[in-house]
């Protein structure tokens, strides 16, 4: 079945430091969405690639699509104490429409 | 607008007691319904997924149910929980595939 892996699994960095977190599947997507969960609460989306190649910029985020349609990362500028939380990648593809599959996620820590 | 209810927000159940969280989206029609459960600190498993009215399609053998019983109302069951079962439960919804709206989360711990 489709799997998505995501790494690394943790992340500590300063305040300023930037940060990035990246996501394998094993089949080709239709498409990959990232998700943000601030601590005891429930995740949010922050946004959808479909494209191959595409790159989005949301202010200090920065989402690419791989050509393969396979992988995918997520790269925060100068990270902030606000970015703290755990940054999901989920994907849909192939043959298992409607079922949408989670990476594990990666814990940014950002230290003042 | 599109909102999803899930309930309760915490829960404390004794092992061999059962487990019945519900979901219930508003807004929509024909939503693709999921149920993932979430260890401390840890990702995200899909439980169950389902595309339509009585279409269920379970992800992981394990203690536990789902019924979709009505277009909007997604149900998780237990006849009898386990210890392992605690965790945190998220219901979610999405149109086709894009973006997924969770509910608050039900957490359940087993004693």
């Amino acid at each position: 079945g489709q799997q998505v892996m995501q790494i690394p699994q943790y992340q500590h960095v300063q305040e300023g430091e930037d940060f990035t977190t990246y996501c394998n599947s094993s089949t080709t997507l239709s498409n990959i969405q990232w998700y943000k969960q601030r601590p005891g609460g429930h995740p949010v989306f922050l946004i959808q690639l479909v494209k191959s190649g595409e790159v989005k910029k949301q202010k200090r985020l920065t989402f690419q699509f791989g050509e393969a349609k396979k992988n995918s990362s997520l790269h925060i500028t100068a990270t902030q104490t606000t970015d703290v939380g755990t940054y999901f990648c989920a994907g849909t593809g192939g043959t298992s429409y409607g079922k949408l599959t989670f990476g594990q996620g990666t814990i940014l820590t950002v230290h003042p | 607008s599109q909102t999803i209810h899930q309930w309760p927000a915490t829960l404390v159940q004794p092992v061999g007691s059962p487990l019945s969280l519900e979901c219930t989206v508003e807004g929509t029609s024909n939503p693709n319904l999921y149920w993932y459960r979430q260890a401390a600190g840890r990702g995200l498993q899909l439980l169950f997924y389902s595309v339509g009215i009585g279409q269920i399609s379970s992800e992981v053998p394990q203690n536990l149910s789902a019924s979709r019983p009505q277009d909007r109302q997604f149900i998780l069951s237990s006849k009898k929980l386990l210890l392992s079962d605690s965790g945190f439960y998220l219901c979610a919804w999405s149109v086709e595939n894009t973006e997924a709206f969770f509910g608050q989360g039900t957490r359940l711990t087993v004693v």
